[in-house]
Formats: C-alpha cells, sequence, structure tokens
C-alpha cells in the first residue's frame, strides 16, 4: 500500500465545475505539498502546508493533520487547469526535504 | 533568478551507452534531489546531496547510477551502460536548506533509451 492515496485518479470536469482533489497519508508528515504537471512538462509547486488553508486565485489546499487528509479545490475551472495534480509529504524522520508522491491525479476539464 | 535548470530537456541514447543529467539550482540553494519518473508511475526519490556530500541514495539503484554535486558547478546524475528500462523522465528539485520553504523543480530531463 502506497504511503501517499490520491483520488480520484482520473476527472474530467466542465469548464466552469468545482473540482475537489483528495490525498490521504499512512504515515507522519513534516509538510504537504501539492504540484502541477502539465503532459511532457515540468513540475510547479503550488503549494507547501503543514496546517490549515491556503488560497491563491482560483486553488485553495486544506489539510487536516489528525485525519493525515488533504484537500486541493479548484474553484470555476478552466481548461488550462488540464494537468496532473500530484500530492507529496515530507515524511518524519527521513532526510532533509526528500518528498514521497502519490500516484496523481489527471485532470480534464473540457470547454 | 532562472530557477532550477536542468539539461539537456531530452536526451536519447542507445543501449550501453553513458547518460549524464545536469542539474543547476536556484542560486543559494545547496540541497539537490533526484526524483525520476517512470511511463505511467508516480515520482520516485533517487538521491540526496549538498555541496559535495550525498545524505541519502536510499533510492539509487545500486548499479550503474551514480550522483554528485562538486564544490562549483551543477549536480550530476550520472547513468552508465543505459538499458531501455532507465527510460524516464529525471527531476532535479533544489532548497536552501532542509524544509520546505522554496523547494522548487526544474523542468527534467526526458531520457529515451533506444
Amino acid at each position: 500500500k502506497n504511503e501517499v492515496e490520491q483520488s480520484p485518479q482520473n476527472l474530467t470536469a466542465q469548464e466552469g465545475e468545482f473540482i475537489t482533489i483528495n490525498c490521504s497519508y499512512s504515515v507522519g508528515i513534516s509538510a504537504l505539498h501539492w504540484l502541477q504537471q502539465h503532459p511532457g512538462g515540468g513540475i510547479v509547486s503550488l503549494f507547501m502546508l503543514s496546517s490549515g488553508k491556503k488560497k491563491h486565485g482560483r486553488l485553495i489546499a486544506t489539510i487536516n493533520i489528525q485525519e493525515k487528509h488533504s484537500s486541493l479545490h479548484i474553484t470555476a475551472s478552466h481548461p488550462r487547469d488540464s494537468a496532473v495534480y500530484i500530492c507529496a509529504v515530507r515524511v518524519m524522520g527521513t532526510s532533509g526535504s526528500r518528498l514521497t508522491f502519490g500516484e496523481g491525479t489527471q485532470l480534464t476539464v473540457n470547454p | 533568478n532562472a530557477g532550477v535548470m536542468q539539461n539537456p530537456r531530452h536526451l536519447v541514447r542507445r543501449r550501453g551507452q553513458e547518460a549524464r543529467l545536469r542539474c543547476s539550482p536556484m542560486k543559494g540553494h545547496s540541497h539537490v534531489y533526484w526524483y525520476r519518473q517512470l511511463p505511467e508511475e508516480g515520482l520516485k526519490f533517487m538521491v540526496y546531496l549538498q555541496k559535495e556530500n550525498i545524505i541519502d541514495e536510499s533510492g539509487m539503484p545500486k548499479e550503474r547510477f551514480s550522483a554528485e554535486f562538486p564544490k562549483e558547478g551543477p549536480s550530476i546524475l550520472r547513468i552508465q551502460q543505459v538499458v531501455r528500462g532507465d527510460s524516464a523522465a529525471y527531476f532535479c528539485a533544489s532548497s536552501p536548506r532542509p524544509g520546505d520553504v522554496g523547494y522548487t523543480f526544474g523542468s527534467g530531463t526526458r531520457l529515451t533509451v533506444v
């Protein structure tokens, strides 16, 4: 079983819809990252969380440390949001800032 | 600030050749992490380096793979005698210190072994 599980694996939405991607982890963590990866492209860091909630534009990320769960929300989704969204955690006790990743959620937003 | 620079973006090697992947961290970052993304799989940690030191190489295959981060110049991930199974995207990330603030990824190197 992976230490980091994401759901859903694939998500298709219509432009304008509210989107939620979930991440659950089974280990103690120091921080959680949400990342975005476009096809053939690099990885962009969206958020780094250790508690609570963060917002940037149409993106909102929340984390519940007690429940070992985080969500990424996209409001008023747009076709340019189509990408793979990856949850990654820094496991307590691991070296430096080494990250452990979920498998990613492929998001497709149709116009 | 140019961000984390990886080169080449795409690299094609024949089986048995050597592949050298370069990563220049962001200015002021002395911690470098290499990750591998195999086709249709998630990212996996390979190695963590600070200047002139390998801190954690627990994710590196035992043979053919090596990494360095010299005092001057970029970090290098070296794969000797490449095989088809080495075909993947290799990403580098850097941070200014242990911890998550300022953690930045490069654009990756896509290695294809033919």
